[in-house]
């Protein structure tokens, strides 16, 4: 069965930077969209970033222009998010989520449990 | 601000019928499907409903959903204790080249 499991979370200073890994398994993983998603505590989800089944184009929300970087490694089965400039209100669980792979633009079909990102001094 | 509106909480007896709505506007809802996610405490969310109105298996037919212009509505039947979670709508917001949330709704089963 489809599992995301992310990694890469933890504690960081403001201004540093992180990355978050997704390790796929259990489907054809360069078929699909693959998204990050992420949901600061006690607050609703919100859409961070996402990249097309073949790399060829990358989607941001406007919090993560700049600053947020998707990329996939379809020989490891690997999703990643390079986050720069960190600050406070990234702090969230980040969840990788996998897209429908049948049409566009993706939906959130399966989600990971996701990972825990605190920024803090 | 989520540019989905949902109302914050909603709740019903055991057994009752309940809806949660969503409004957005002709740049997400109103030109794309609606999607709805189900999320309990300290668990990711869950596909409920995608493409406004279809259930994936597994997903009992006590929920359902619909869209009307720029709204769109989740009904859940014979409300039961386990259906107390969180509820999100979500659709793709063309003026921004990205998804967009509803804030969510705490659905509350009394």
């Amino acid at each position: 069965q489809v599992q995301l499991v992310e990694s890469g979370g933890g504690v960081v200073q403001p201004g540093k930077s992180l990355r978050l890994s997704c390790a796929a398994s259990g489907f054809t993983f360069s078929s699909y969209g693959l998204h990050w998603v992420r949901q600061a505590p006690g607050k609703g989800l919100e859409w961070v970033a996402l990249i097309w089944y073949d790399g060829s184009n990358k989607y941001y929300a406007d919090s993560a222009k700049g600053r947020f970087t998707i990329s996939r490694d379809d020989s490891k089965n690997m999703l990643y998010l390079q986050m720069n400039s960190l600050r406070a209100e990234d702090t969230a669980i980040y969840y990788c989520v996998r897209g429908d792979g049948s049409g566009w633009p993706e939906y959130f079909q399966h989600w990971g449990q996701g990972t825990l990102v605190t920024v803090s001094s | 601000q989520s540019l989905l509106t949902q109302p914050p909480s909603a709740s019903g007896a055991p057994g009752q019928r309940v809806t949660i709505s969503c409004s957005g506007s002709n740049s997400n809802i109103g030109n794309n499907f609606v999607y709805w996610y189900q999320q309990f405490p300290g668990a990711a969310p869950n596909l409920l409903i995608f493409r406004n109105d279809q259930r994936p298996s597994g997903v009992p037919d006590r929920f359902s959903a619909s869209k009307s212009g720029t709204s769109a509505s989740l009904a859940i039947s014979g409300l039961r204790s386990e259906d107390e979670a969180d509820y999100y709508c979500a659709a793709w917001a063309d003026s921004l080249s990205g998804w967009v949330f509803g804030g969510g709704t705490k659905l509350t089963v009394l």
